[in-house]
């Protein structure tokens, strides 16, 4: 079974740099069939697409974030990672990374089926 | 971007029928049969229940379907359950350079 584990720090102060990493488990992240992407939540609030990456590197980001953001993938260790610089309070939300199923030549890159637990980021000083 | 449109609330009383639309345009809903639906219990990661406007992953329950016209997709939850209160989210794809949209989400309340 397909596990997904987000790790990285609860609390991150405002203008420092956000890192999460997603572990994954039970499947390997170089398989052509899959995108890896990053879903927020601020507390209460509804999903925010972040980004997504495919295990060759090629990224898509959220425009709204992409000044800001980096994802990167390691296949080595079956990971990929998220740095969101310049943070403020705006960013404190928990942070989803999920898989997504793709159909080979399609422009999307397919429904999230497969979802980490989530962690909450706090921005505070 | 603008998320997609979803009423905030919903509710209906246990064996009821009740349906969740998702408005958007024809760069998302409208123009691709990329239309997914997630359902969260509070505290918990959200859960692919249908994909591709009307697929249902495996192991997700038939009371679960989708359907889309014109720029409004709907899910449809038949023989409601207790534990179908959650909240419920659409998403879709979208020709516009974000990629990807999701709803603003609908509490299911049941009475």
């Amino acid at each position: 079974q397909l596990q997904l584990q987000e790790s990285g720090p609860g609390l991150v102060k405002p203008s420092e740099t956000l890192s999460l990493t997603c572990s994954v488990s039970g499947g390997s992240i170089s398989s052509s069939i899959y995108y890896w992407g990053w879903i927020r939540q601020p507390p209460g609030k509804g999903l925010e697409w972040i980004g997504g990456i495919y295990y060759s590197g090629s990224t898509y980001y959220n425009p709204s974030l992409k000044s800001r953001l980096t994802i990167s993938v390691d296949t080595s260790k079956n990971q990929f990672s998220l740095k969101l610089s310049s943070v403020t309070a705006a960013d404190t939300a928990v942070y989803y990374c999920a898989r997504r199923s793709y159909n080979l030549g399609s422009p999307y890159m397919g429904p999230f089926d497969y979802w980490g637990q989530g962690t909450l980021v706090t921005v505070s000083s | 971007q603008s998320a997609l449109t979803q009423p905030a609330s919903v509710s209906g009383s246990p064996g009821q029928s009740i349906t969740i639309s998702c408005a958007g345009t024809s760069s998302d809903v409208g123009g691709y049969n990329f239309v997914s639906w997630y359902q969260q219990h509070p505290g918990k990661a959200p859960k692919l229940i249908i994909y591709d406007v009307s697929n249902r992953p495996s192991g997700v329950s038939n009371r679960f379907s989708g359907s889309k016209s014109g720029n409004t997709a709907s899910l449809t939850i038949s023989g409601l359950q207790a534990e179908d209160e959650a909240d419920y989210y659409c998403s879709s794809y979208t020709s516009s350079n974000t990629l990807d949209v999701f709803g603003s989400g609908t509490t299911v309340t049941v009475l």
